[in-house]
């Protein structure tokens, strides 16, 4: 069975620009979740969806956004980005029950200059 | 104050020592328990997971969770180079899917 996969791997943008992310789920996996990881935060939850609708949500601005479509694939959009935006996005997939184990994609490294 | 604390080290062993890491927590809301192994430039890979309190062994891998003291341990057994790599706690609170994770250690087993 394949693994999460995320595109792109690496992605350099400048301040201001805006960015969209892409996730694929394990297949069968319903839930698609996204995290930022920094050297100073370490990992932190930016938003949960399932079944198309958003169903949990971090303390992020709202610059940082997601969806997912029928298929399960989700995308997460950062508008306006700042040089802090700068980090590993990665995204897990589950089936989408309570306290089911999260898989991780490989991430997408963003560099904001 | 963060809701799970984990000493980020680095620590460095020779190999064959039994590595330990651990995660302190705050919120007695969380009710399973996570041990995720990440490589330089990698996404985190799931170790262990456990629901309860007492041990669990997978391998050369035991996660043990104390509720009563909101303390979890990962033993490494037989450490090799191969397992040098950040180690995350993670927790759940079983009624979402958020999971909260600790800074990370940062292992290093030497020949």
């Amino acid at each position: 069975k394949a693994g999460v996969t995320q595109t792109p791997r690496y992605l350099i943008k400048t301040r201001g620009q805006q960015v969209t992310l892409s996730c694929s789920p394990i297949s069968g996996h319903r839930s698609v979740s996204w995290y930022q990881q920094t050297p100073g935060q370490g990992l932190q939850f930016l938003f949960e969806y399932f079944s198309e609708t958003q169903r949990n949500k971090g303390n992020f601005p709202g610059r940082f956004s997601g969806r997912q479509f029928s298929n399960s694939r989700s995308e997460m959009n950062v508008s306006t980005l700042e040089l802090g935006d700068s980090a590993l996005y990665l995204c897990a997939s589950s089936r989408g029950g309570q306290a089911e184990t999260q898989y991780f994609g490989p991430g997408t490294r963003l560099l904001v200059l | 104050q963060k809701e799970v604390e984990q000493d980020p080290g680095p620590l460095s062993v020779p190999e064959g020592a039994i590595v330990s890491l651990n995660c302190t927590y705050s919120n007695s809301a969380f009710q399973y328990f996570m041990w995720y192994r990440q490589y330089s430039r990698k996404g985190p890979e799931l170790l262990m997971y456990t629901y309860s309190s007492g041990n669990k062994e997978d391998g050369r891998f035991t996660a043990q969770v104390d509720k009563s003291s909101k303390y979890i341990s990962l033993f490494i057994r037989d450490s090799q180079p191969s397992d040098s790599a950040t180690y995350l706690c993670a927790m759940g609170t079983g009624t979402a899917s958020k999971l909260t994770f600790g800074t990370g250690t940062r292992l290093q087993v030497t020949l």
